[in-house]
């Protein structure tokens, strides 16, 4: 069975300094790997995926992320926080017959 | 383009009683998924729709089905409420429920059992 973990539940960080939310996932086959951020009372908003190719992927926002296959870890990375990141992150991996497993999620913190 | 439409946004219900949600992806898309959002259990799949069918399904009770509509809108149901289905219910859509492509998620309606 597929699973996603997001070791940290918090991640607190300083504005303007660079910010990385971790994710690593198991998966059979070929991982397709998604960030989403969810605002307070807002359903979650689709921020970058990794389907195949370059293992940095550049999403929404300034947000990237590096896919590690040796690793099997999909971590976000801001080189440079905005109070506004402020929020909660999920990693989620879907399968082959469409089905996605999402982390429990990661909160920021960006503080002036 | 319309994002994905949930309604009702909150409901209060008592225990006991059933409850019925609605979904309306996007247009175009045919797959829609449900999830219950808790702050303890995070994020838990509930089924996946495409073509009025079944696709997928998570580790819920029987008490908790759907459909999909021919025009892809799709409801959830859940029957005999009990205080622990107090969530977030998210629904999402996409284009053909490929393994390659994003779900856009409506803003959810958020379900108190009382």
């Amino acid at each position: 069975a597929q699973s996603v973990a997001q070791p940290e539940d918090q991640v607190n960080v300083a504005e303007g300094n660079p910010l990385t939310v971790k994710c690593t996932y198991s998966v059979s086959g070929n991982p397709y790997l998604f960030w989403y951020v969810q605002y307070p009372n807002r359903g979650l908003q689709f921020l970058l995926k990794y389907i195949t190719g370059d293992n940095l992927v550049k999403g929404s926002y300034g947000f990237e992320a590096e896919f590690n296959k040796s690793q099997t870890s999909f971590h976000l990375k801001k080189p440079s926080a905005l109070v506004s990141d402020s929020a909660l992150y999920f990693c989620a991996v879907r399968d082959w017959a469409g089905k996605s497993t999402f982390g429990d999620g990661t909160t920021l913190t960006v503080k002036p | 383009k319309a994002g994905v439409t949930q309604t009702p946004r909150y409901l209060i219900k008592t225990r006991g009683q059933q409850v019925t949600l609605s979904c309306s992806p996007i247009s175009g898309h045919r797959s829609v998924s449900w999830y219950q959002q808790t702050p303890g259990q995070g994020l838990q799949f509930l089924f996946e729709y495409f073509s009025e069918t079944q696709r997928n399904k998570g580790n819920f009770p029987g008490r908790f089905s759907g459909r999909q509509f021919s025009n892809s809108r799709s409801e959830m149901n859940v029957s005999t409420l009990e205080l622990g289905d107090s969530a977030l219910y998210l629904c999402a859509s996409s284009l053909v429920g490929q393994q390659n492509t994003e779900a856009f998620f409506g803003q959810g309606t958020r379900l108190t059992v009382v």
